[in-house]
């Protein structure tokens, strides 16, 4: 199994543009969550899904954000429009059930708005 | 989840021992210990868990007081490899569909 895998690794735009991070879990996981770490705010959860379904964005910013995921392989985060304040490193992690010690990060995506 | 506090940053010489400490004074008994730890530019991975037992795996050991309101996760032999943020992260057992929630770990330093 690959683990999850998630792309771009690096991604510089510029403030306003629109940015899709996209996330592809483990098979066979029917949960799937994004975080964001940056250094003054650690790890944050931004939303999570059980079967595709979005089960909690409370840790979704702003209306700019959003996420979705069209099938169990794939999910997407997308940020329009992206501003400086945006930059982070966003994670995606997929589990068998939230809980368990069955969570698998991917490498993450490394998001710089200039 | 309940809390944890763990120690913001720690330094060992590689090859020995490693003890890193987590207290959780007001965990439930329904609250397992997990820890997870983060290497750079990687995301956080599973290393151990526990209840009340110790508990040893391949990576490390889970060591848990008899009160359950403290633990320590011990690297036998600390290598370069192992430096990196280790995350304390109480479950409990009947959370249900609750994700895991990150404190701000310690930060681990092996010195060559």
């Amino acid at each position: 199994d690959a683990g999850v895998i998630q792309s771009p690794r690096h991604e510089v735009t510029e403030m306003g543009q629109e940015v899709t991070l996209r996330c592809k879990p483990i098979s066979g996981h029917d949960y799937l969550f994004w975080y964001r770490q940056t250094m003054m705010r650690g790890l944050e959860l931004l939303i999570y899904f059980n079967n595709n379904v979005p089960i909690d964005d409370s840790g979704m910013p702003e209306d700019r954000f959003s996420a979705k995921m069209p099938n169990a392989s794939f999910s997407t985060l997308k940020i329009q429009p992206s501003e400086p304040r945006d930059s982070a490193v966003y994670f995606c992690a997929s589990s068998v059930k939230p809980g368990s010690y069955g969570y698998t990060f991917g490498s993450g995506t490394r998001l710089t708005v200039v | 989840d309940a809390k944890t506090t763990q120690p913001n940053s720690m330094e060992s010489n590689e090859e020995e021992p490693v003890h890193l400490p987590c207290n959780h004074s007001t965990i439930s008994g329904t609250d397992y210990i997990h820890w997870y730890r983060q290497l750079p530019s990687q995301g956080p991975e599973y290393v151990i868990h526990g209840l009340t037992s110790n508990v040893n795996n391949r990576m490390a050991s889970l060591a848990i007081a008899e009160d359950r309101k403290s633990s320590t996760l011990i690297l036998h032999r600390a290598t370069l490899r192992d430096a990196a943020v280790y995350y304390c992260i109480l479950r409990d057992a009947n959370s249900g569909n609750t994700p895991l929630v990150f404190g701000k770990g310690t930060r681990l330093s092996v010195i060559a």
